[in-house]
């Protein structure tokens, strides 16, 4: 299995609601990342976890909440969100963290905060 | 503050010839650099990295240059085809943080 698998492929909530986005793999890889990408701009990084410890949260507004629960699994609850926040939320993994092997990227969410 | 820019939004070629998507960067600290390719509702797919020991790195129709002194990389596609279509982004980290910065993206069109 050489893949990163997200879930929901989109999703659309409103400001109350509170969702979560998943992601998965199953490469033995100690790092997984978050990345936020809106419409035409760059990916950003908001999260790194290495070996299911949070390693950098890039300043990212509470209403994200990244969680590792083991070392293939990978959440970013949601809560509060603003219209703003809508975009592809992408999930990434590394053998560990840094650069040297790529990362393999999942599909991402699509939300859109209404 | 863009750290790493990709000046040139698009790119159109003709099938068989040669594809060069360019990209700039600011930071000193930069130490490797990478390049993905992303079809739309996909996330990136690495394509090629280049370590900044190196000046070039080649991986069959994929080579990348890299000009430390300018902080210029470079990603030849040669020949292009049309399955080359894509958006391809340059990206870069420093120190083996794990952290990409990416740039703002290259649109290639390769026409039959």
């Amino acid at each position: 299995d050489t893949e990163v698998t997200q879930t929901p492929k989109h999703l659309v909530m409103g400001m109350t609601n509170k969702k979560s986005l998943k992601c998965e793999q199953h490469m033995g890889h100690r790092a997984m990342y978050w990345y936020k990408q809106k419409a035409k701009k760059p990916p950003e990084l908001m999260f790194v976890y290495s070996y299911e410890k949070l390693s950098i949260n890039e300043s990212v507004p509470s209403r994200f909440s990244p969680e590792c629960p083991n070392s293939s699994l990978l959440n970013l609850h949601l809560h509060a969100l603003q219209p703003e926040d809508s975009a592809l939320y992408l999930c990434a993994s590394s053998q560990t963290q840094g650069v040297d092997y790529g990362y393999t990227f999942g599909s991402g969410t699509r939300l859109t905060v209404v | 503050d863009q750290q790493v820019k990709q000046n040139s939004p698009s790119l159109s070629v003709q099938e068989g010839r040669i594809s060069i998507l360019n990209c700039d960067y600011t930071n000193s600290m930069f130490d490797y650099f990478l390049w993905y390719k992303k079809y739309p509702a996909e996330g990136p797919t690495f394509l090629i990295s280049i370590s900044s020991i190196k000046d070039k790195n080649e991986d069959g129709r994929f080579t990348v240059f890299l000009n430390k002194s300018a902080k210029h990389l470079s990603l030849h596609i040669v020949p292009s085809q049309p399955g080359d279509s894509a958006v391809y982004f340059c990206a870069a980290s420093g120190s083996n943080t794990g952290k990409l910065i990416f740039g703002q993206g290259t649109t290639l069109q390769v026409k039959p």
